[in-house]
């Protein structure tokens, strides 16, 4: 069964304290691996999509970075309003859903 | 351009009820996601369709069911409810299925609380 697994839980930063967020998957045939971000109360929002090992996408403070076993999500130099849970979803070909993962709260105290 | 809409945005339900869940898709996009979300999870996959068809279902039962209209808005229908139905709802929206480049546009979804 695909599973997604993202870690830590949750995370208090500092601002401007760079860290990264690890999501681990095991998935035959992985398609595409997705990061969204959702804040309290509101639906996700999509912030990239990786599809091959050594792919990486930035944005912003934000850099995405795909190996054949894990997806690990860089912020540097946070600010508050970076405050939000990140989700990780993968997805496999012949499926039309996306797998989550239960997230990773960030906490960006200024 | 518009974004996804979902009605109700809070609602409570008690057991063996049935509820109606209701998403506007953003313009253009022909194809609908329903996804479960409970507290402190991430959200599940219940159904997807495409130009009015089911397109893909996740692990839910028959009880849970849907519908796409013409103009692509879309029905979350679950009968019989029971308390671990309780959660967020969310709809996303999408031109094509979405999958490829795994950008579904997520409404803010529908609170269902059931006692």
């Amino acid at each position: 069964e695909d599973q997604v697994t993202q870690s830590p839980e949750a995370l208090r930063l500092q601002e401007g304290e760079s860290s990264s967020l690890n999501c681990s998957y095991t998935v035959s045939g992985l398609r595409g691996l997705f990061w969204y971000r959702q804040d309290p109360g509101k639906g996700p929002e999509f912030l990239f999509t990786l599809y091959s090992a050594g792919e990486e996408k930035e944005k912003e403070r934000l850099k995405a970075t795909l190996t054949k076993k894990e997806s690990f999500l860089h912020i540097t130099a946070p600010k508050p309003e970076d405050s939000a849970t990140y989700l990780c979803a993968v997805t496999q070909g012949g499926s039309e859903k996306l797998v989550f993962g239960k997230g990773t709260k960030l906490t960006v105290n200024p | 351009e518009t974004g996804v809409t979902q009605s109700p945005t809070h609602l409570i339900k008690t057991r063996g009820q049935q509820v109606t869940l209701r998403c506007s898709s953003q313009s253009g996009h022909n194809t609908v996601s329903w996804y479960q979300q409970a507290l402190g999870q991430g959200p599940q996959f219940i159904f997807q369709y495409y130009r009015e068809e089911e397109n893909g279902r996740g692990n839910f039962p028959p009880r849970f069911s849907g519908l796409q209209f013409p103009n692509y808005s879309s029905e979350l229908n679950v009968n019989a409810l029971e308390l671990d139905d309780s959660a967020l709802y969310l709809c996303a929206s999408s031109l094509g299925g979405g999958i490829d480049t795994g950008e579904l546009f997520f409404g803010e979804g529908s609170r269902l609380t059931v006692l």
